[in-house]
């Protein structure tokens, strides 16, 4: 059964440092994963893919993941933190067939907070 | 812009009240979603559709129901509320059943009084 795990609810950092937030997931078989950003009150955005191509993948507003099988991980980086990366932030893999989950299977989020 | 379109954005109704919230996908997409957010369940997946057709289910209480539509927009139905039923309610549709990413509306606010 496919499953995600974020591995920090919150985490905090300063404007101008990196930003790592963790995934791991359990998959049978290669995965579909991705990273999605809410704001406040706001929908949630699609901020990078991973589909079984490059393992390095870049996104949108400087973020990138890498995809590491042999540590069934895809965490997402971001060389330097802005006021406006704070967010909440989900990894999500998605399967093939549905269920109580859905074909989209999220974690539980991680909260960013991000101090001048 | 997501391409997703959800009205309407805030619905305020008393309980026992009855509220349909709408979802047009983006051109293109056959797949539809929906989900309930609240700050104590967090993020809840309910139903799923596919080209019409229910493609899975997953915690949708008996008094929601939804339905997608021969032009592939939907309606998740909302009967009886209560206060614990205000929440936030995404749409995202894509463009397939599975192994592909969702694209989310902006959502619909209920508030229940």
């Amino acid at each position: 059964a496919q499953s995600v795990t974020q591995l920090d609810s919150h985490v905090s950092v300063s404007e101008g440092t990196p930003v790592l937030l963790r995934c791991n997931y359990s998959s049978s078989y290669s995965p579909s994963l991705f990273w999605y950003v809410q704001h406040p009150n706001k929908g949630l955005q699609l901020l990078l893919k991973y589909t079984s191509a490059a393992t390095l993948v870049k996104g949108i507003n400087g973020f990138e993941a890498e995809f590491k099988k042999s540590e069934t991980s895809f965490h997402l980086t971001k060389p330097s933190a802005h006021m406006s990366d704070a967010a909440e932030y989900f990894c999500v893999v998605s399967h093939s067939y549905g269920g109580s989950q859905g074909n989209l299977i999220f974690g539980k989020g991680t909260k960013l907070s991000v101090k001048p | 812009d997501s391409g997703v379109t959800q009205t309407p954005k805030h619905l305020i109704t008393a309980t026992g009240q009855r509220v349909t919230l709408r979802c047009s996908p983006r051109s293109g997409d056959l797949s539809v979603y929906w989900y309930q957010q609240s700050l104590d369940q967090g993020l809840q997946f309910l139903i799923q559709y596919y080209n019409g057709e229910e493609r899975a289910k997953g915690n949708i209480l008996e008094r929601f129901s939804a339905q997608q539509f021969p032009d592939l927009h939907s309606e998740l139905n909302l009967s009886s509320l209560e206060l614990g039923d205000s929440a936030l309610y995404f749409c995202a549709s894509s463009v397939a059943s599975r192994n592909t990413e969702a694209f989310f509306g902006q959502g619909t606010r209920l508030t229940v009084v």
